[in-house]
C-alpha cells in the first residue's frame, strides 16, 4: 500500500510555543491531505482538509488561526499549532487521498504534549 | 451528515473465538467503507477496504461485509488470537472519511 510519513513522531513543547507537524506522500502525489486529531478513548475527528495550492477548508470549531495548515507541494502538507496550550494534548494523525479509488493513506500520527 | 456507530464499544474473548464487530451508518451514499486497526498509541493500519459496489472483503482470518441498503458492515475475525487485541475502527468514506467510535478488543490466552 502507499506511504505516508509523518514528522515528528513526538512532541514536547512548552504553553505559548508553536510547533509544527509535517505529513508526507511518499510514493504518490497528493492534492489533497487531510489533518486528524484524536483525544484518549475517541475516535479520529476531521480537523481539515489541505489542498494543494489554495487554502485550507476547516471544520466546524477548529480555529484556522491556532491550525495553520500549508499544502504546497503534491506531496507536504503542515500543520502548525500556534501558541499552544496543554489542551492541544493530542494525537495528530494525517491522510493523504489517492483520487481515483478515492482511498485515504494514514501516517503514523505525532503525540503533542503542552507541558 | 454521516454517523457512524460501532457496537459493541468494547469485547473481551477468550482465545480461540469467533466473534463480530459491527459498524452502522446512517448515509449509503459512500464510495467505500474500511475497517482499521488501532494498536495503544499507535496509528492506523488499513484492514480492508469495500468498495460500494462490493459485498464484502477478505484477508486470512478477516472477512468484512457491506450492506449499505441496510447501513450495516461486520468485521468477522475467526480463531482469535491475543495479538489481535487492539481497538478496531470502522469508516465510511463519502465527501469525508468519518469514523466510528471503535471497538476496543481483548483476546484473552
Amino acid at each position: 500500500g502507499a506511504v505516508v510519513s509523518q514528522h515528528p513522531s513526538r512532541v514536547i513543547c512548552k504553553s505559548g510555543t508553536s510547533v509544527k507537524i509535517e505529513c508526507r506522500s511518499l510514493d504518490f502525489q497528493a492534492t489533497t491531505m487531510f489533518w486528524y486529531r484524536q483525544f484518549p478513548k475517541q475516535s479520529l475527528m476531521l480537523m481539515a482538509t489541505s489542498n494543494e495550492g489554495s487554502k485550507a477548508t476547516y471544520e466546524q470549531g477548529v480555529e484556522k488561526d491556532k491550525f495553520l495548515i500549508n499544502h504546497a507541494s503534491l506531496t507536504l502538507s503542515t500543520l502548525t499549532v500556534t501558541s499552544a496550550h496543554p489542551e492541544d494534548s493530542s494525537f495528530y494523525i494525517c491522510s493523504a487521498l489517492r483520487q481515483g479509488i478515492e482511498t485515504q493513506y494514514f501516517g503514523p500520527g505525532t503525540r503533542l504534549l503542552v507541558l | 451528515k454521516q454517523e457512524v456507530t460501532q457496537i459493541p464499544a468494547a469485547l473481551s474473548v477468550p482465545e480461540g473465538e469467533n466473534l463480530v464487530l459491527n459498524c452502522s451508518f446512517t448515509d449509503s451514499a459512500i464510495y467505500n467503507l474500511q475497517w482499521f486497526r488501532q494498536d495503544p498509541g499507535k496509528g492506523l493500519t488499513s484492514l480492508l477496504l469495500i468498495q460500494s459496489s462490493q459485498r464484502e472483503q477478505t484477508s486470512g482470518r478477516l472477512n468484512a461485509s457491506l450492506d449499505k441498503s441496510s447501513g450495516r458492515s461486520t468485521l468477522y475475525i475467526a480463531a482469535s488470537q491475543p495479538g489481535d487485541s487492539a481497538t478496531y475502527l470502522c469508516a465510511c468514506q463519502g465527501g469525508k472519511l468519518i469514523f466510528g467510535q471503535g471497538t476496543e478488543l481483548s483476546v484473552k490466552p
